[in-house]
């Protein structure tokens, strides 16, 4: 079975540019997570979905991050206008989740991202 | 509130020697208990998890970890290590009254050498 596919798997731009990371999860869940990664921060959970649905997106740092999800099989993580600070590896996860649900979240490989 | 603790940042162990990376939780009410391992350039790989029951969880490639309620702990353990199994370790905690909300620990860098 596929697992969460994640795309481009590294991406360097200058800073200002705008960068779109992509996801697509495991088919048949419905949970979707946006994680960031830094040696500093340690993991931090951006944004999570439901159903296609923004539930929680009190990670996101501020409004330069956005966080789409139009279908099941589909969702993106912009940055715009992007800023050296923005540099870290990007995961989605997705899982099946609910309020009886005990299921792993099952992570994508990443997306590293720099920004010069 | 939920947090996890990994009170080593690294463990070096000799291949064929017993592995054991150590996690507390701290969680209001029951948890529910991951961990991952992640290897260089690769997303977390799901190793096991405790939700109830026996207090021993087995899980992939031969790990198994024992949850300690009165210590609030959630070490894992591997008998034998392998070479193969030097990567980065993460506790994971959610409270069972949260439905989707993981407290990740800092990780445990694991070098097991020939």
């Amino acid at each position: 079975d596929a697992g969460v596919i994640q795309s481009p798997r590294h991406e360097v731009t200058e800073m200002g540019q705008e960068v779109t990371l992509r996801c697509k999860p495991i088919s048949g869940h419905n949970s979707l997570f946006w994680y960031r990664q830094t040696m500093m921060r340690g993991l931090e959970l951006l944004i999570y979905f439901n159903n296609n649905v923004p539930i929680d997106d009190s990670g996101m740092p501020e409004d330069r991050f956005s966080a789409k999800m139009p279908n099941a099989s589909f969702s993106t993580l912009k940055i715009q206008p992007s800023e050296p600070r923005d540099s870290a590896v990007y995961f989605c996860a997705s899982s099946l989740a609910g309020s009886v649900s005990n299921q792993p979240q099952h992570f994508g490989d990443g997306t590293r991202l720099s920004i010069l | 509130a939920q947090s996890v603790a990994q009170p080593e940042d690294q463990v070096n162990v000799a291949e064929g020697n017993p592995l054991t990376v150590k996690c507390t939780y701290s969680v209001s009410g029951n948890p529910y208990l991951f961990w991952y391992v992640q290897y260089p350039n690769r997303g977390l790989q799901f190793l096991l998890k405790y939700i109830t029951g026996d207090n021993l969880v087995k899980g992939s490639y031969g790990f198994e970890a024992e949850f300690n309620k009165s210590q609030t702990s959630f070490h894992l353990k591997k008998p034998s290590a392998l070479v193969s199994d030097s990567a980065l370790y993460f506790c994971a905690v959610r409270a069972l009254s949260n439905d989707y909300k993981l407290s990740f620990g800092a990780g445990t860098t694991v070098t097991v050498r020939a």
